[in-house]
């Protein structure tokens, strides 16, 4: 298996512009996680889904934020209107298969840099 | 107030020296994740610590989850350049599937 694939590796845009990140997990895996880091705040989950489902979305920011997972192989999150301060590493990662203790298996991450 | 607890912050060392980074705290887990990140990438799985007291050895890497699963080590012995880092402990308080992260220890090695 590939691992983790996520797309585009590197974001830069502006204020007020729309942006979607792209991820594709690994097959198996029924759970997927997204996560943003900083350096001030570390590595913070924003939602996860459950067999397409989302379970928890306690940790997004905000209305400008929204995930999707179509179907068991893709997921986006969107940032509409972007704004500066989401400037971070966005991360995919999935979990399930055959580990007994919810390791998960992160993505390369997508670098987002608004101007 | 972080969940995760983890120290040193930062830690640049020579080639050859051992050091130890430390994740704690007040919140029991029922199993305790270490992850190593390089710069550019995601973090990487290094090993799952489950029972208290257990210590796992991963060829210079020591991992040990403490006896009452609140807290966790990690030893490294003749630190690598290969080694430099960010460590991120991650805890699973059961229940569900999301782990809590610490901030990490970022490790340089210096040859």
């Amino acid at each position: 298996d590939a691992g983790v694939i996520q797309s585009p590796r590197h974001e830069v845009t502006e204020m007020g512009q729309e942006v979607t990140l792209r991820c594709k997990p690994i097959s198996g895996h029924d759970y997927l996680f997204w996560y943003r880091q900083t350096m001030m705040r570390g590595l913070e989950l924003l939602i996860y889904f459950n067999n397409n489902v989302p379970i928890d979305d306690s940790g997004m920011p905000e209305d400008r934020f929204s995930a999707k997972m179509p179907n068991a192989s893709f997921s986006t999150l969107k940032i509409q209107p972007s704004e500066p301060r989401d400037s971070a590493v966005y991360f995919c990662a999935c979990s399930g298969g055959e580990t007994p203790y919810n390791e998960q298996f992160f993505g390369p991450g997508t670098r987002l840099t608004v101007l | 107030t972080q969940l995760l607890e983890q120290s040193p912050q930062f830690l640049s060392i020579q080639e050859g020296e051992n050091l130890t980074v430390y994740c704690n705290s007040s919140s029991v887990f029922s199993s305790l994740q270490w992850y190593r990140q390089e710069p550019g990438e995601g973090p990487v799985l290094l090993v799952t610590v489950v029972t208290g007291g257990e210590v796992k050895k991963l060829k210079r890497l020591t991992f040990q989850f403490g006896d009452a699963r609140k807290d966790s080590s990690l030893h490294i012995t003749a630190a690598q350049p290969g080694d430099t880092g960010l460590y991120l402990c991650a805890g699973d308080q059961g229940g569900s599937e999301k782990l809590v992260f610490g901030k990490g220890t970022k490790l340089t090695v210096n040859p």
